[in-house]
């Protein structure tokens, strides 16, 4: 199993970033995908988890609204759709597939927003 | 929100039980998991479904459940363990996951 995020970057106040994670080594629309992120130097915070087939998607209180995840099975790919991003949204992001837990996690992508 | 709390840290000896512990109210009825994250990695997860332990992670890492509690318990703790712990529980009501604010674990 193989996770890979990309998209990261520095990124002003407001602007928007799309984040990717491609997933390799197992059946990719069997299983539900999140993201987590991580502020510096903080815990994990749940951002956004996404069924397998779509039907359901949820967001924290903090990114609803602004956040939008969306997957495509026949690329293996899911995304992470930010805007009107704050300072506060600095972090490390991680997708993980969901399998009874998060059993599988990328090396995450950093992003930071900045003036 | 939904929250679960954890001990901020947690410290054991070498060769001793280590306890970590996760509360919230309406824990249930879904299952808790446990991650360790050791500086600079991604987390690993430990546990699932409250006592399930995933291919390739030590025996002497086990899970607990009882009423609003989840609880980690590593036993003949070892230097190796030390790290970050995460709690990850699901809001019963809008089945929205949450993570425990974690416990650093340091083993003396």
């Amino acid at each position: 199993v193989q996770l890979v995020e990309s998209g990261g970057g520095l990124v002003q106040p407001g602007r928007s970033l799309r984040l990717s994670c491609v997933a390799s080594g197992f059946t990719f629309n069997d299983y539900g995908m999140h993201w987590v992120r991580q502020a510096p130097g903080k815990g994990l915070e749940w951002v956004s988890g996404i069924r397998w087939n779509s039907h359901n998607v949820g967001y924290a209180d903090s990114v609803k609204g602004r956040f939008t995840t969306s997957r495509d099975n026949a690329r293996n790919s899911l995304y992470l759709q930010m805007s009107s991003l704050r300072p506060e949204d600095t972090a490390i992001y991680y997708c993980a597939k969901d399998d009874a837990g998060f059993d599988n996690w990328g090396q995450g992508t950093p992003v930071i927003v900045s003036a | 929100s939904y929250e679960v709390t954890q001990p901020p840290s947690v410290s054991v000896s070498p060769g001793q039980t280590a306890y970590i512990t996760c509360s919230g109210d309406k824990l249930g009825p879904k299952y808790a998991c446990w991650y360790q994250q050791k500086p600079g990695q991604s987390p690993v997860l430990v546990i699932y479904q409250d006592d399930k332990r995933p291919s390739g992670i030590p025996e002497r890492f086990s899970g607990s459940s009882s009423g609003n509690t989840a609880t980690l318990i590593i036993s003949g703790t070892q230097a190796v363990d030390e790290g970050d712990y995460y709690c990850q529980a699901w809001d019963s009501r809008t089945e929205d996951v949450v993570f425990g604010g974690g416990t650093k674990l340091t083993v003396l």
